[in-house]
């Protein structure tokens, strides 16, 4: 199983410009996740998602917006980057929100950098 | 969410147990304690999680305090494989909310 691949691994971006990161996981979970990471810190919860079709806000949602069109695939938008969104993004999933019964898998994150 | 409290960093030689300390003293009575870490480079794995009595996986043990106001996350024989930092995150949904974590060093 691939479990959760993030695409791209690396990537660099001028200050202004847009890009699309993609999550996929092949785990036929409902639950997706958004995360990003900065230099010493803790994970940040941007956007999350319960279900096909359905996106919802996180602790730090503002610059990035998000779409589930298909079930396995949670793609985050940045319309117009900014040096403060350079960090690590991760992507999470897990099967179900009661958390006692599940567990959430993470890939292996995307390095952005905004210049 | 309850608020966590885990020491910046700790040490510990190879080979010898590890003791991991979280406080979550506004944990509410359906929250589990779950615990993850973060190995260098890579995203966070799932390490263990509980919520009244000890539990127990390949991995490590989790002891919960009576008044589940604390948990300790214990690795039985450290390796340098497990230099990682490690989150408790108290939960009753899907928002997993991360602090910053303990910082464990290995030393061979």
């Amino acid at each position: 199983n691939a479990g959760v691949t993030q695409t791209p691994k690396f990537r660099v971006l001028k200050t202004g410009q847009s890009m699309t990161l993609l999550c996929a996981q092949d785990m036929n979970h409902e639950y997706m996740y958004w995360y990003r990471q900065d230099p010493g810190m803790g994970l940040r919860l941007i956007h999350y998602s319960v279900g096909e079709g359905t996106t919802a806000k996180g602790e730090v949602p503002d610059g990035y917006n998000v779409s589930r069109l298909k079930k396995q695939n949670f793609l985050l938008g940045l319309e117009s980057a900014a040096p403060s969104q350079t960090s690590v993004y991760f992507c999470a999933s897990s099967y179900s929100g009661e958390t006692h019964t599940t567990e959430a898998f993470f890939g292996q994150g995307t390095r952005l950098t905004v210049v | 969410d309850a608020k966590t409290t885990q020491p910046n960093s700790m040490e510990s030689n190879e080979e010898e147990p590890v003791h991991l300390p979280c406080n979550h003293s506004t944990i509410s009575g359906t929250d589990y304690i779950h615990w993850y870490r973060q190995l260098p480079s890579q995203g966070p794995e799932y390490v263990i999680h509980g919520l009244t009595s000890n539990v127990n996986n390949r991995m490590a043990s989790l002891a919960i305090a009576e008044d589940r106001k604390s948990s300790t996350l214990i690795l039985h024989r450290a390796t340098l494989r497990d230099a990682a930092v490690y989150y408790c995150i108290p939960g009753g949904t899907y928002k997993y909310i991360f602090g910053t974590g303990t910082r464990l060093k290995v030393l061979a």
